[in-house]
C-alpha cells in the first residue's frame, strides 16, 4: 500500500513569512496526526483529526498555526507568521479510526524539515 | 518529569555487540511503540507491544505492564543499525503517541 505522503521535504523561509505543509494519509485511515519534532527532542503532537473533525489541538499554537482536513482525507498545516523557534521537522501520521481497540496501521510520512532564518 | 523516559540518550557500540535500550512511562497506555529514525529520514515503526515480547530478526522488544517498563534489544549489532530509536506510549483514549526523547545509537565496524 502507498505510504503517508508529505510535501515539501524541505523548506527554508525567513521569519515572519508564512508556510504550508501538505499531507495525504494512507487510504482508509480516518485519523490523521501532525507532530512537531525539534532537533534533539521527541515528536510532539500538534493536532489530531478524526475524519474532518479535530480530536486534540491542545498543543497547537493557535495564534500562528492552523490546520485543516476539509474532506476528511488530505490535510494542510500552516504557519503564519513563522518564528525562529518553529524550525523543526513536521511529521504527518495516520491510523485507522481510534477508540475501537484497533492497534494497527500507525504510519508516518517522511516529514518536512522547516528552517526559519 | 517527562511522561516517557528513555535511557541511555546516546550509545556507541562495536559491531557484534548486544545492545539494550530502556523505556519507562508514567501514563496509561493501550500499547507501547518502538520506532527507528535515520538522519534526514522519516520514522519507521519497529514494534507495537501491549504485553510480553516480540521478535523480528535481530530485534527483540519486551514490555512489563506492571512496572511500566519496556526494553528494545539488538543482537549482533551492525553499523546499519545506527539510528535514533524512540519509544512512544499510545494513549488509550485518542491513540496519540507520547514520545520519549530518543536514544542515538552508533555502531562502529
Amino acid at each position: 500500500e502507498a505510504g503517508v505522503a508529505q510535501s515539501p521535504r524541505y523548506k527554508i523561509i525567513e521569519k515572519r513569512q508564512s508556510v504550508a505543509f501538505w499531507c495525504n494519509p494512507i487510504s482508509g485511515h480516518a485519523t490523521l496526526y501532525w507532530y512537531q519534532q525539534i532537533l534533539g527532542q521527541g515528536p510532539k503532537l500538534l493536532i489530531q483529526f478524526q475524519n474532518n473533525g479535530v480530536v486534540d489541538d491542545s498543543q497547537l499554537p493557535k495564534d500562528r498555526f492552523s490546520a485543516e482536513r476539509l474532506k476528511g482525507v488530505d490535510s494542510t498545516l500552516k504557519i503564519q507568521p513563522a518564528k525562529l523557534e518553529d524550525s523543526a521537522v513536521y511529521l504527518c501520521a495516520s491510523s485507522l479510526s481510534f477508540g475501537q481497540g484497533n492497534f494497527g496501521g500507525y504510519t508516518f510520512g517522511s516529514g518536512t524539515r522547516l528552517t526559519v532564518v | 518529569k517527562n511522561e516517557v523516559e528513555q535511557s541511555p540518550q546516546n550509545l556507541t557500540a562495536q559491531e557484534g555487540e548486544f545492545i539494550t535500550i530502556n523505556c519507562s512511562y508514567s501514563v496509561g497506555i493501550s500499547a507501547l511503540h518502538w520506532l527507528q529514525q535515520h538522519p534526514g529520514g522519516g520514522i519507521v515503526s519497529l514494534f507495537m507491544l501491549s504485553s510480553g515480547k516480540k521478535k523480528h530478526g535481530r530485534l527483540i522488544a519486551t514490555i512489563n505492564i506492571q512496572e511500566k517498563h519496556s526494553s528494545l534489544h539488538i543482537t549482533a549489532s551492525h553499523p546499519r543499525d545506527s539510528a535514533v530509536y524512540i519509544c512512544a506510549a499510545r494513549s488509550p483514549n485518542t491513540d496519540k503517541l507520547i514520545f520519549g526523547t530518543g536514544t542515538r545509537l552508533q555502531v562502529f565496524p
